[in-house]
């Protein structure tokens, strides 16, 4: 069955520095795979998506990810956090077997300290 | 350009009540799902729509849930007799036609059930 794996349950990085948030999928095809960020209370954005091509995508609000089909990985990244970027982060696939809907991580808390 | 409504925004009820709560998509997008996300977990597929016809039930929704969309605009979920194990956030999202694993979310209902 499909799955999506963040293996990561908190991060803490300090402002400034660079991030990498972990995600690991299994499917039996290429998925298409997808960031989104959620703060306290609010529902879901999209940050990023990959759906074939380009494997490294760039995304809203300076972020990035990589997709390593050799690792079965879509990691998040930003070379320089913000205070403002402390949410919750969840890595999301779909499209095996032509299932509509999105399977999700159990999602990365990003802690930043000044 | 609105995004995704849902209404109300938080729910407060009592155990055995009947909650009824509305999302309303992005204009013109075709296909609207719903999930559930229970506290410190992703969100879970529920169901989703295709214009006013419902393609694919998860078996989360039990018997006491039902969700309607029918004129392909608006939806409703419905949840009967309602259980303290129903509390959770309540998200629907939106996708454009030809694009379904764009999903794109409202800010979700958040029902407590004493």
């Amino acid at each position: 069955a499909q799955s999506v794996t963040q293996p990561d349950i908190h991060i803490t990085v300090s402002e400034g520095a660079s991030l990498e948030l972990r995600c690991n999928y299994s499917y039996g095809a290429t998925p298409y795979l997808f960031w989104y960020v959620q703060s306290p209370g609010q529902g879901l954005q999209l940050l990023l998506k990959y759906f074939s091509g380009d494997t490294l995508v760039q995304g809203i609000k300076g972020f990035e990810a990589e997709f390593k089909r050799s690792q079965s990985s879509f990691n998040l990244r930003k070379p320089s956090v913000h205070w403002s970027d402390a949410a919750e982060y969840f890595c999301a696939g779909g499209g095996d077997f032509g299932n509509e809907k999105l399977t999700f991580g159990t999602g990365t808390r990003l802690t930043i300290i000044p | 350009d609105t995004g995704v409504s849902q209404n109300p925004r938080h729910k407060i009820t009592k155990r055995g009540q009947n909650v009824t709560f509305r999302c309303d998509p992005i204009s013109e997008h075709n296909r609207l799902y719903w999930y559930r996300q229970t506290l410190g977990q992703g969100p879970e597929f529920l169901t989703y729509f295709q214009n006013e016809a419902q393609l694919e039930k998860s078996r989360l929704l039990s018997d006491r849930f039902s969700a309607e969309r029918p004129k392909g605009s608006f939806s409703t979920l419905e949840i009967q007799r309602t259980e303290q194990g129903d509390s959770a956030m309540y998200l629907c999202a939106s996708s454009p036609r030809g694009r379904n694993y764009e999903q794109y979310f409202g800010p979700g209902t958040r029902l407590t059930v004493t």
